[in-house]
């Protein structure tokens, strides 16, 4: 019974496609996150929304777009590939906006040739 | 700005020998800090927090941590390291407020258990 999971585990894609990924937590909570870990393995916050509004935008580029159609599920859509965009994208959860921990997905293995 | 430092990005310890990561922190407001693990090709898995209280705090796996105030700090301890320990070890703080408490990571310390 997984908390927050994220499809899919893997994502391998040309460059300039369009792609989507999808998160859903069952833990009621009403903060989610984006963030993306780098090759050094380096974490980094992308996006937040709180009851569906988004709260941070962490200057990222307007081809990554975050969807919230509710406070269960927070899905990430990116337009037009770079193979920099390549990394390990975390969906998380939290509640009380970071007063408590944040649990966290799988992970996406993004892998842009 | 809040920031985290952890110093070392990658410890060696023999199994049964003390584990010691350390994290400095800077905060402008009271912190909330977490300890992290990944093993690989997995998500991130809460080891501990310190929110309010006590300052030592207990985690899983046997793992603890000590919030310093006077020293910034939130190392992460462990008496004896098991080979099931290695895993990439993450400090964090988080940003409460108006920033939706987003969590702002140290660099990550990779641990090595040596048979």
């Amino acid at each position: 019974d997984t908390a927050v999971s994220q499809t899919p585990k893997y994502l391998v894609t040309q460059m300039g496609n369009d792609k989507s990924i999808k998160c859903e937590q069952n833990l009621g909570h009403d903060t989610m996150y984006w963030y993306k870990q780098d090759s050094k393995k380096f974490l980094k916050i992308m996006f937040s929304y709180n009851n569906k509004e988004l709260i941070i935008n962490e200057t990222v580029p307007n081809r990554f777009s975050p969807k919230s159609p509710d406070k269960a599920h927070l899905n990430l859509h990116i337009n037009s590939l770079e193979l920099g965009d390549s990394a390990v994208y975390f969906c998380a959860s939290s509640q009380d906006r970071g007063r408590t921990e944040a649990f966290f997905g799988q992970g996406t293995r993004l892998t842009v040739v | 700005a809040q920031s985290v430092t952890q110093l070392g990005s990658h410890v060696s310890v023999s199994e049964g020998a003390l584990v010691l990561l350390r994290c400095n922190y800077s905060s402008s407001v009271p912190p909330y800090l977490f300890w992290y693990v990944q093993y690989p090709n997995q998500g991130l898995q809460l080891l501990l927090k310190y929110t309010t209280g006590a300052t030592l705090v207990k985690g899983i796996n046997g793992f603890e941590a000590e919030f310093k105030k006077s020293e910034t700090s939130f190392h992460l301890t462990k008496p004896s390291a098991h080979m099931s320990d290695a895993a990439e070890y993450f400090c964090a703080v988080s940003d409460i407020g108006n920033q939706g408490g987003k969590l702002i990571f140290g660099q990550g310390t990779e641990l090595s258990v040596k048979p």
